[in-house]
């Protein structure tokens, strides 16, 4: 059972739009969120984080918001540039223990977003 | 800057072979994972460190198996390699929230 859910496989915006990733969660005892961008043949790379006690954070082209009601997060990247193209993945973590794995991060199964020029 | 450095970038076995991957990190970080990632699969989780010669299973356990004999090594072990192991296999370690990863290995079994 996913409890991170990325539902667009792949994405194609336009260089200079805005690219819109998604990402919902199912476990409530989520309190802290990541995006994770991976180029082939390289690991993933940490982009940008919120906690569950914000609902906005921002860093450059990137900007996460969380809506904890809905459970459900996305990732904006304004203006779009072909280096964007990657694999993202959102990721979440719990602080409290369970099942022996506290704080260990479950992953979506990411987006494949394609930057065109 | 914490490194996480895998040993092969791309490694071809054969059918049955035992296969070693070797992770290192630079940053006394006491978890460490090693996930295989695979197209409209996403990371999958195969074996987890909390701590030296501590290891739990992770999603995808069978036909894996794992050593951490030094806080700054964790191995990844395919017992006898089979093609359905054909995958790219990433090593990460943790401190607080954020998980570095290394460069990746992608193995390809024949």
């Amino acid at each position: 059972d996913q409890q991170v859910k990325q539902n667009s496989p792949s994405l194609s915006v336009q260089e200079g739009r805005i690219s819109i990733l998604n990402c919902d969660y199912t476990n409530s005892m989520f309190d802290y969120f990541l995006w994770y961008k991976k180029y082939p043949a390289e690991g993933p790379t940490f982009l940008i984080s919120i906690s569950s006690i914000k609902d906005k954070n921002e860093d450059g082209r990137f900007t996460v918001f969380l809506n904890k009601s809905a459970k459900h997060l996305s990732l904006h990247i304004v203006p779009s540039q072909p280096g964007d193209s990657a694999v993202y993945f959102c990721a979440a973590s719990a602080s409290v223990n369970y099942g022996g794995s506290q704080g260990n991060l479950i992953f979506g199964k990411g987006t494949k977003l394609s930057v065109k020029p | 800057d914490v490194k996480v450095t895998q040993s092969s970038r791309y490694l071809v076995k054969r059918t049955g072979e035992k296969v070693f991957l070797e992770c290192v990190q630079d940053m006394d970080h006491e978890n460490m994972f090693w996930y295989r990632q695979d197209p409209g699969l996403g990371l999958r989780l195969i074996y987890f460190s909390y701590d030296v010669k501590m290891k739990e299973k992770g999603d995808i356990p069978e036909g894996y198996s794992v050593s951490r004999e030094k806080k700054e090594r964790f191995s990844l072990i395919l017992e006898s390699a089979s093609t359905n192991q054909t995958s790219m296999y990433l090593c990460a370690s943790r401190q607080g929230y954020g998980y570095t990863f290394g460069s990746g290995t992608r193995l390809t079994v024949v």
